[in-house]
């Protein structure tokens, strides 16, 4: 099946810097969506992207769709400790078909 | 509060048990879907139920099986439990789920927290 290719697969930074992650595939994608998930609860969407070249921002952070179709990047500005989790990408092929998965980017601030 | 509720949220059990866990999605959504977590693995996609039907399978061992009900609330069934079967199992709920229907934004529930010993 098609697969996304989330990187990094970890990252650990201090509070007050900014993180860049992306997902990248050889497949085009009409939608993708951001999700965090904290320690021992489930996924909570983010951003979700429906446009090539959509920029979007949520407070601190900020996605966007790939001109290509076949990418995302969510940026996270000035992190704090709770931006701790582990972050997905997820790509929709085609509308109502099932979402596809990156294998998330554990991301650790040390305050 | 996701709207999409997973029972119970703890379970631990023994080899060779049969548990089932439980699901109902958010109010509206028709689809439901099942996910299995490994520790310190990604999402891995068990099975897809769409009004009642079975819509989509993934990497769903033969000793599970799942059934959406007609109120849309969905059970998830693991038999013949194995260690390697100790994962979170999360259940996520979509308002769609047919080809055409739209982008597919997934609400997940807390997830279940299966250990085997």
């Amino acid at each position: 099946g098609q697969q996304l290719n989330q990187s990094p697969q970890s990252m650990f930074i201090q509070e007050g810097e900014d993180v860049s992650m992306n997902c990248t595939s050889s497949s085009i994608f009409n939608t993708w969506l951001w999700y965090k998930q904290d320690p021992g609860e489930g996924p909570v969407l983010l951003i979700a992207l429906y446009k090539a070249g959509e920029l979007t921002s949520n407070g601190r952070l900020t996605a966007q769709f790939g001109i290509t179709r076949k990418d995302s990047f969510l940026n996270i500005s000035a992190s704090i400790p709770s931006d701790v989790g582990i972050y997905f990408c997820a790509g929709q092929q085609a509308s109502g078909s099932r979402l596809t998965f990156g294998e998330g980017t554990q991301l650790t601030v040390n305050p | 509060d996701s709207g999409v509720t997973q029972t119970p949220k703890h379970l631990i059990t023994a080899t060779g048990q049969r548990v089932t866990l439980r699901c109902s999605p958010r109010s509206g959504d028709l689809s439901v879907y099942w996910y299995q977590q490994s520790l310190d693995q990604g999402l891995q996609f068990l099975i897809q139920y769409y009004n009642g039907e079975e819509r989509a399978k993934g990497n769903i061992l033969e000793r599970f099986s799942a059934q959406q009900f007609p109120d849309l609330h969905s059970e998830l069934n693991l038999s013949s439990l194995e260690l390697g079967d100790s994962a979170l199992y999360f259940c996520a709920s979509s308002v769609v789920g047919l080809a055409g229907s739209g982008a597919n934004v997934l609400t997940f529930g807390a997830g279940s927290r299966l250990t085997v010993l």
